[in-house]
């Protein structure tokens, strides 16, 4: 039973526009959410987070909204990159400190 | 340079043999795991630790088992019980378990 999913497989964006990318979870005790970027041939590497009890969390061009009540998160790029072309996972913790990941949406970003 | 290391980058085995990933860390945390991927799935926690000789199941630990007699090494051994092993396995290890999780690069492991 997969707690967190992410719906689109795959996501095409022309650089320079925003690359968004969706999550859903289905536990409301996860507090802490956290985007990982995986590039080919490598593990995934941390890239942002957003505690429960916050919206939203900016880091340069990468910023995680979280919508409690709909329980959904999503990461924004601005400006996105070609370099930015990789598989993002979204993963949850809950109060019991096991992490739970998405399937994974791997971006595209058309120069 | 610290980081998380894991041999080897890909691993081929007979059916029913045992075989043992190696994970290594020198970023001094405390926690380590063990993930398997497989296609159109998520990462699945096969097994973690907190400490030195201690470790916990997590989700799919049935054919798996694992030692933490150090700090830096948490290998996992695959055993003939697991009945579908193939796969992309990663490592990763955190400051303590409520913290981010810093990834090695993966061992994919055929079985046939």
């Amino acid at each position: 039973d997969q707690q967190v999913k992410q719906n689109s497989p795959s996501l095409s964006v022309q650089e320079g526009r925003i690359s968004i990318l969706n999550c859903d979870y289905t536990n409301s005790m996860f507090d802490y959410f956290l985007w990982y970027k995986k590039y080919p041939a490598e593990g995934p590497t941390f890239l942002i987070s957003i505690s429960s009890i916050k919206d939203k969390n900016e880091d340069g061009r990468f910023t995680v909204f979280l919508n409690k009540s709909a329980k959904h998160l999503s990461l924004h790029i601005v400006p996105s990159q070609p370099g930015d072309s990789a598989v993002y996972f979204c993963a949850a913790r809950n109060t019991g400190n096991q992490f739970y990941f998405g399937t994974g949406t791997s971006l595209t970003v058309i120069p | 340079d610290g980081g998380i290391t894991q041999s080897p980058k890909y691993l081929f085995r007979k059916e029913g043999q045992n075989v043992t990933l190696s994970c290594e860390q020198n970023l001094n945390h405390d926690a380590m795991y063990w993930y398997r991927q497989d296609p159109g799935q998520g990462l699945r926690l096969i097994y973690y630790s907190q400490i030195v000789n201690d470790f916990q199941k997590g989700d799919i630990a049935e054919g798996y088992s694992v030692s933490r007699e150090k700090k830096e090494s948490f290998p996992l051994t695959v055993t003939s019980a697991q009945k579908n092993p193939t796969a992309f396995y990663l490592c990763a290890s955190s400051k303590g378990l409520y913290y981010e999780q810093y990834f090695g690069p993966g061992t994919r492991l055929t079985v046939t």
